[in-house]
């Protein structure tokens, strides 16, 4: 199976400031098929990206998914305050689709 | 608009057994892959299972296969989970989710507790 590693655990940033979350595999993504998902406490997971970089519908365009092979980044490029969450990524590349561990960003 | 309910949770003693649906409204069942997904608490997420609109595709993770069983009626827009050998490290939310290059859609969740 395919492990994703995400990078920082946790990231303490203000208001305004950009944050970059990393996400790296164990082996190359087929067809950077990688997605993104934000998590606030007490919700069920909210669709950001697919395809490494395509937004899903309803996405700010503040949120922007980049990366190939095996390297992945989510950038949020202002932060919001309802930015503050949990963001996972995830890989339906290969049979056995996985998680990485997630990264929180916090104020 | 696209809905999907989980039910069937609750409390189980560990070796025991649980079935899992999830009602799903607003789209066609039979165009789409649709999978689980666990969260145990405090914990991060984990894919557990996908079934294809045919259910001719079916993979599951290897801390539930044997013991999991993923399926659906798309006649009456149900997927299920059933779920036996339950252990301790099962207790967790289970979300229902459509697949379609990643998950666009979940439940709210139901929780799964094995207690004895």
């Amino acid at each position: 199976e395919i492990v994703l590693t995400q990078s920082p655990g946790t990231l303490s940033l203000s208001p305004g400031e950009r944050a970059t979350l990393s996400c790296r595999a164990s082996q190359t993504v087929t067809n950077n098929n990688i997605a993104w998902y934000q998590q606030k406490p007490g919700q069920a997971p909210r669709f950001l990206i697919t395809g490494a970089s395509t937004w899903a519908a309803g996405t700010p365009d503040r949120f922007i998914g980049s990366g190939s092979g095996t390297d992945f980044t989510l950038t949020i490029s202002r932060l919001e305050p309802e930015d503050f969450a949990v963001y996972y990524c995830q890989q339906y590349g290969s049979s056995a689709w996985t998680f990485g561990q997630g990264t929180k960003v916090e104020i | 608009q696209v809905q999907l309910v989980e039910s069937g949770g609750g409390l189980v003693k560990p070796g025991g057994s649980l079935r899992l649906s999830c009602a799903t409204s607003g789209f066609r069942l039979s165009d789409y892959f649709m999978s689980w997904i666990r969260q145990a608490p405090g914990k991060g997420l984990e894919w557990i299972s996908y079934i294809s609109g045919g259910s001719d595709t079916i993979h599951y993770a290897d801390s539930v296969k044997g013991r999991f069983t993923i399926s659906r009626d798309n006649a009456k827009n149900l997927v299920y989970l059933q779920m036996n050998n339950l252990r301790a490290d099962d207790t967790a939310v289970y979300y229902c989710t459509r697949a379609n290059f990643g998950f666009d859609y979940w439940g709210e969740g139901a929780q799964v507790t094995v207690s004895s």
